[in-house]
């Protein structure tokens, strides 16, 4: 079974820019979650999604936005890139959302964005 | 635990002895923890994981402990070897899928 896949691995964005990365969950896998990595601030919740809902949304901008298709691939976009907003983004899939037979998510490998 | 993300604390071990890595979570809701290794470059990987019901469960050469009357947590790895050299975090769920992880440890092992 293939893991997560994010795409690309790497990007280089300016300010002002907006930019759009992808996730493949495992298959058959409905959930997804993304997560910002910093060394400042560490690992961050984004969101989560399942069912193509967006299930919860963590502390960040509205700027910060995402989605997940029929398929369960998910997207996610920011808009008005700012300089703080190079990081590691990391997307995160789930079989289940929640409830007593929740199980481990699976991380990708992330997308490294740079802004500049 | 809550996110610090500041500074990471490493632990060093000798390749053999057994370490002990510790995280404190925040919310006493949380029902749900896992623990994950993450190598430079890599996206986290999962080690093993435990429900709120349990106190103790173990993996091969890793055992985690929970402690929920003082939200904590523990990782013990067994023998460790230079492949264990990583940072390793605690995640904590309560609400969804959504995680919140502890700052992280390094750990280093000396050959």
């Amino acid at each position: 079974k293939a893991g997560v896949t994010q795409t690309p691995r790497y990007l280089i964005k300016t300010r002002g820019q907006q930019v759009t990365l992808s996730c493949s969950p495992i298959s058959g896998h409905r959930s997804v979650s993304w997560y910002q990595q910093t060394p400042g601030q560490g690992l961050q919740f984004l969101f989560e999604y399942f069912s193509e809902t967006q299930r919860n949304k963590g502390n960040f901008p509205g700027r910060f936005s995402g989605r997940q298709f029929s398929n369960s691939r998910s997207e996610m976009n920011v808009s008005t890139l700012e300089l703080g907003d190079s990081a590691l983004y990391l997307c995160a899939s789930s079989e289940v959302w929640g409830g007593a037979g929740k199980t481990e998510a699976f991380f990708g490998q992330g997308t490294r964005l740079t802004v500049v | 635990g809550e996110s610090v993300g500041l500074h990471l604390p490493t632990l060093s071990v000798q390749e053999g002895d057994n370490s002990i890595i510790n995280c404190a979570y925040s919310n006493s809701a949380s029902d749900y923890f896992i623990w994950y290794k993450q190598e430079s470059g890599k996206g986290p990987q999962f080690i093993i994981d435990i429900r709120s019901n349990m106190d103790k469960r173990q993996g091969q050469r890793v055992t985690v402990l929970l402690n929920k009357t003082v939200k904590h947590l523990s990782l013990q790895i067994a023998a460790t070897q230079p492949g264990d050299s990583a940072v390793y975090f605690c995640a904590e769920n309560n609400a969804g899928n959504m995680l919140t992880f502890g700052g992280g440890t390094r750990l280093m092992v000396k050959p």
